[in-house]
Protein backbone atom coordinates (compact mmCIF):
# COMPACT_ATOMS: atom_id res chain seq x y z
CA UNK A 1 0.00 0.00 0.00
CA UNK A 2 1.11 3.38 -0.57
CA UNK A 3 2.78 5.63 2.40
CA UNK A 4 1.75 8.96 0.65
CA UNK A 5 -1.27 11.12 1.10
CA UNK A 6 -1.86 13.29 -2.08
CA UNK A 7 -5.19 15.77 -3.11
CA UNK A 8 -7.12 13.84 -5.27
CA UNK A 9 -7.45 16.77 -8.01
CA UNK A 10 -6.13 20.51 -8.48
CA UNK A 11 -6.52 22.89 -10.81
CA UNK A 12 -3.77 25.49 -12.06
CA UNK A 13 -3.97 28.65 -14.36
CA UNK A 14 -1.41 28.02 -17.33
CA UNK A 15 2.01 30.13 -16.97
CA UNK A 16 1.28 30.36 -13.16
CA UNK A 17 3.76 28.04 -10.65
CA UNK A 18 1.54 24.82 -9.72
CA UNK A 19 2.15 23.52 -6.36
CA UNK A 20 1.40 19.69 -5.63
CA UNK A 21 1.38 18.68 -2.01
CA UNK A 22 2.53 15.04 -0.51
CA UNK A 23 2.47 13.73 3.15
CA UNK A 24 4.68 11.21 3.88
CA UNK A 25 4.42 11.41 7.69
CA UNK A 26 5.51 7.67 8.02
CA UNK A 27 8.89 8.14 6.09
CA UNK A 28 11.85 6.42 7.13
CA UNK A 29 15.16 7.82 7.32
CA UNK A 30 16.42 5.96 4.18
CA UNK A 31 13.71 5.85 1.74
CA UNK A 32 13.43 8.29 -1.02
CA UNK A 33 10.54 10.65 -1.89
CA UNK A 34 9.88 10.06 -5.96
CA UNK A 35 7.62 12.05 -7.87
CA UNK A 36 6.36 10.65 -11.77
CA UNK A 37 3.63 11.67 -13.48
CA UNK A 38 1.32 9.92 -16.49
CA UNK A 39 0.21 12.22 -18.98
CA UNK A 40 -3.45 10.64 -20.72
CA UNK A 41 -2.37 6.83 -21.07
CA UNK A 42 0.93 6.68 -21.49
CA UNK A 43 4.11 5.48 -19.50
CA UNK A 44 4.53 7.29 -15.77
CA UNK A 45 7.53 9.89 -16.57
CA UNK A 46 9.99 10.53 -13.66
CA UNK A 47 10.19 13.59 -12.86
CA UNK A 48 12.33 14.56 -9.44
CA UNK A 49 13.62 12.89 -6.40
CA UNK A 50 14.73 13.93 -3.34
CA UNK A 51 16.14 12.38 0.09
CA UNK A 52 16.42 15.97 2.64
CA UNK A 53 17.82 18.67 0.77
CA UNK A 54 15.56 20.33 -1.92
CA UNK A 55 15.91 19.53 -5.24
CA UNK A 56 15.65 20.83 -9.03
CA UNK A 57 16.15 19.95 -11.87
CA UNK A 58 14.74 21.12 -15.85
CA UNK A 59 10.98 19.92 -15.22
CA UNK A 60 10.59 20.60 -11.43
CA UNK A 61 11.75 21.92 -8.05
CA UNK A 62 10.87 19.58 -4.98
CA UNK A 63 10.64 20.81 -1.58
CA UNK A 64 10.93 18.46 1.41
CA UNK A 65 10.34 20.05 5.23
CA UNK A 66 12.81 19.60 7.55
CA UNK A 67 11.13 16.54 9.54
CA UNK A 68 10.45 14.76 6.20
CA UNK A 69 7.14 14.38 6.49
CA UNK A 70 5.69 16.29 3.84
CA UNK A 71 7.24 17.32 0.17
CA UNK A 72 5.87 20.13 -2.53
CA UNK A 73 6.62 19.29 -6.07
CA UNK A 74 6.70 22.70 -7.63
CA UNK A 75 6.45 23.29 -11.67
CA UNK A 76 7.49 26.91 -12.00
CA UNK A 77 5.52 27.38 -15.46
CA UNK A 78 2.63 25.36 -15.86
CA UNK A 79 1.63 24.78 -19.71
CA UNK A 80 -1.29 22.77 -20.96
CA UNK A 81 0.96 19.79 -21.29
CA UNK A 82 1.68 19.41 -18.01
CA UNK A 83 -2.18 18.13 -17.47
CA UNK A 84 -1.31 14.70 -16.00
CA UNK A 85 -1.95 12.60 -12.69
CA UNK A 86 1.40 13.07 -10.42
CA UNK A 87 2.34 10.09 -8.02
CA UNK A 88 4.23 11.07 -5.03
CA UNK A 89 6.09 8.08 -3.78
CA UNK A 90 8.34 6.82 -0.86
CA UNK A 91 10.90 4.32 -1.36
CA UNK A 92 14.27 2.50 -0.54
CA UNK A 93 14.15 -0.17 -2.71
CA UNK A 94 13.33 -1.20 -6.34
CA UNK A 95 9.37 -1.78 -4.79
CA UNK A 96 7.91 0.96 -6.06
CA UNK A 97 3.92 1.59 -4.52
CA UNK A 98 2.02 4.19 -6.64
CA UNK A 99 -1.12 5.46 -4.85
CA UNK A 100 -4.05 7.52 -6.42
CA UNK A 101 -1.95 10.70 -7.53
CA UNK A 102 -3.00 13.84 -7.79
CA UNK A 103 -4.70 14.71 -11.02
CA UNK A 104 -3.66 18.08 -12.14
CA UNK A 105 -5.39 20.13 -14.68
CA UNK A 106 -3.80 22.89 -16.36
CA UNK A 107 -6.53 25.39 -17.64
CA UNK A 108 -5.35 28.20 -20.27
CA UNK B 1 16.58 6.45 -29.63
CA UNK B 2 17.61 5.48 -26.24
CA UNK B 3 14.04 4.28 -24.06
CA UNK B 4 11.93 1.28 -23.24
CA UNK B 5 10.17 -0.08 -25.71
CA UNK B 6 6.99 -2.54 -25.77
CA UNK B 7 5.15 -4.88 -28.16
CA UNK B 8 2.87 -4.85 -28.99
CA UNK B 9 0.93 -1.92 -28.54
CA UNK B 10 -2.39 -3.52 -28.31
CA UNK B 11 -3.59 -6.91 -27.84
CA UNK B 12 -6.88 -8.22 -27.97
CA UNK B 13 -7.41 -12.12 -27.61
CA UNK B 14 -10.08 -14.48 -26.52
CA UNK B 15 -10.60 -16.05 -23.24
CA UNK B 16 -8.40 -19.36 -22.74
CA UNK B 17 -5.29 -17.99 -25.31
CA UNK B 18 -1.79 -17.89 -24.52
CA UNK B 19 -0.19 -14.48 -25.48
CA UNK B 20 2.99 -13.00 -25.04
CA UNK B 21 4.01 -9.37 -24.65
CA UNK B 22 7.70 -8.32 -25.30
CA UNK B 23 10.09 -5.49 -23.66
CA UNK B 24 13.39 -4.35 -24.15
CA UNK B 25 15.60 -1.30 -23.05
CA UNK B 26 18.30 -0.13 -24.13
CA UNK B 27 19.73 2.10 -21.62
CA UNK B 28 22.00 -0.16 -20.33
CA UNK B 29 19.46 -0.88 -17.19
CA UNK B 30 20.27 -3.99 -14.99
CA UNK B 31 16.68 -4.12 -13.49
CA UNK B 32 13.36 -4.46 -15.15
CA UNK B 33 9.79 -4.73 -14.22
CA UNK B 34 6.45 -5.58 -15.21
CA UNK B 35 3.14 -3.35 -13.89
CA UNK B 36 -0.40 -3.95 -14.19
CA UNK B 37 -2.66 -0.89 -14.58
CA UNK B 38 -6.70 -1.53 -14.50
CA UNK B 39 -9.35 0.24 -15.20
CA UNK B 40 -9.64 2.02 -12.14
CA UNK B 41 -6.11 3.26 -13.07
CA UNK B 42 -4.07 2.05 -9.99
CA UNK B 43 -0.97 0.74 -10.91
CA UNK B 44 0.96 -2.12 -9.29
CA UNK B 45 4.04 -3.97 -9.44
CA UNK B 46 4.11 -7.18 -10.82
CA UNK B 47 7.49 -8.23 -11.63
CA UNK B 48 10.81 -7.80 -11.53
CA UNK B 49 14.00 -9.14 -12.62
CA UNK B 50 18.07 -8.16 -11.59
CA UNK B 51 20.53 -10.34 -13.28
CA UNK B 52 18.20 -12.90 -14.00
CA UNK B 53 16.76 -13.24 -10.80
CA UNK B 54 13.63 -12.54 -9.46
CA UNK B 55 13.88 -10.17 -7.09
CA UNK B 56 9.73 -9.22 -6.30
CA UNK B 57 7.23 -11.41 -6.79
CA UNK B 58 3.71 -9.47 -6.29
CA UNK B 59 0.49 -12.06 -5.44
CA UNK B 60 -0.02 -12.61 -9.56
CA UNK B 61 -1.70 -15.36 -10.33
CA UNK B 62 0.61 -18.20 -11.60
CA UNK B 63 -0.70 -17.98 -15.05
CA UNK B 64 1.65 -14.98 -15.63
CA UNK B 65 5.17 -15.80 -15.84
CA UNK B 66 8.12 -13.18 -16.94
CA UNK B 67 11.25 -14.45 -19.13
CA UNK B 68 14.37 -12.60 -19.07
CA UNK B 69 16.34 -13.89 -22.13
CA UNK B 70 19.21 -11.06 -20.95
CA UNK B 71 19.65 -8.08 -18.82
CA UNK B 72 17.71 -6.38 -21.87
CA UNK B 73 14.46 -8.19 -22.47
CA UNK B 74 11.48 -9.02 -19.84
CA UNK B 75 8.95 -10.45 -21.98
CA UNK B 76 5.58 -11.24 -20.20
CA UNK B 77 3.83 -15.11 -21.04
CA UNK B 78 0.41 -15.09 -19.81
CA UNK B 79 -1.40 -18.52 -19.93
CA UNK B 80 -5.17 -19.33 -19.78
CA UNK B 81 -5.82 -16.07 -20.40
CA UNK B 82 -9.38 -14.39 -18.41
CA UNK B 83 -11.57 -11.61 -18.73
CA UNK B 84 -9.94 -9.87 -15.46
CA UNK B 85 -6.68 -9.86 -17.04
CA UNK B 86 -7.94 -6.47 -19.04
CA UNK B 87 -5.53 -3.97 -18.72
CA UNK B 88 -2.36 -1.42 -19.43
CA UNK B 89 0.87 -3.42 -18.98
CA UNK B 90 3.75 -1.67 -18.65
CA UNK B 91 7.39 -2.44 -18.55
CA UNK B 92 10.06 -0.18 -16.79
CA UNK B 93 13.73 -0.33 -16.24
CA UNK B 94 15.94 0.95 -13.48
CA UNK B 95 19.87 0.24 -12.07
CA UNK B 96 19.98 -1.04 -9.00
CA UNK B 97 22.06 -0.21 -6.02
CA UNK B 98 22.10 -1.81 -2.47
CA UNK B 99 21.66 1.25 -0.83
CA UNK B 100 19.68 3.74 -2.96
CA UNK B 101 16.42 3.54 -5.26
CA UNK B 102 16.77 4.46 -8.68
CA UNK B 103 14.32 6.31 -10.94
CA UNK B 104 12.24 3.87 -13.15
CA UNK B 105 12.03 4.19 -16.83
CA UNK B 106 8.91 3.48 -18.36
CA UNK B 107 7.44 1.84 -21.64
CA UNK B 108 4.08 3.15 -23.44
CA UNK B 109 2.44 0.18 -22.25
CA UNK B 110 0.51 -2.45 -23.87
CA UNK B 111 -3.53 -2.61 -23.80
CA UNK B 112 -4.82 -6.06 -23.30
CA UNK B 113 -8.03 -6.53 -23.56
CA UNK B 114 -9.78 -10.32 -23.47
CA UNK B 115 -12.81 -11.32 -24.63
Amino acid sequence: DAKTTQPTSMDCAEGRAANLPCNHSTISGNEYVYWYRQIHSQGPQYIIHGLKNNETNEMASLIITEDRKSSTLILPHATLRDTAVYYCIVRVDNDMRFGAGTRLTVKP
Amino acid sequence: DTAVSQTPKYLVTQMGNDKSIKCEQNLGHDTMYWYKQDSKKFLKIMFSYNNKELIINETVPNRFSPKSPDKAHLNLHINSLELGDSAVYFCASSYTQWDRAYEQYFGPGTRLTVT
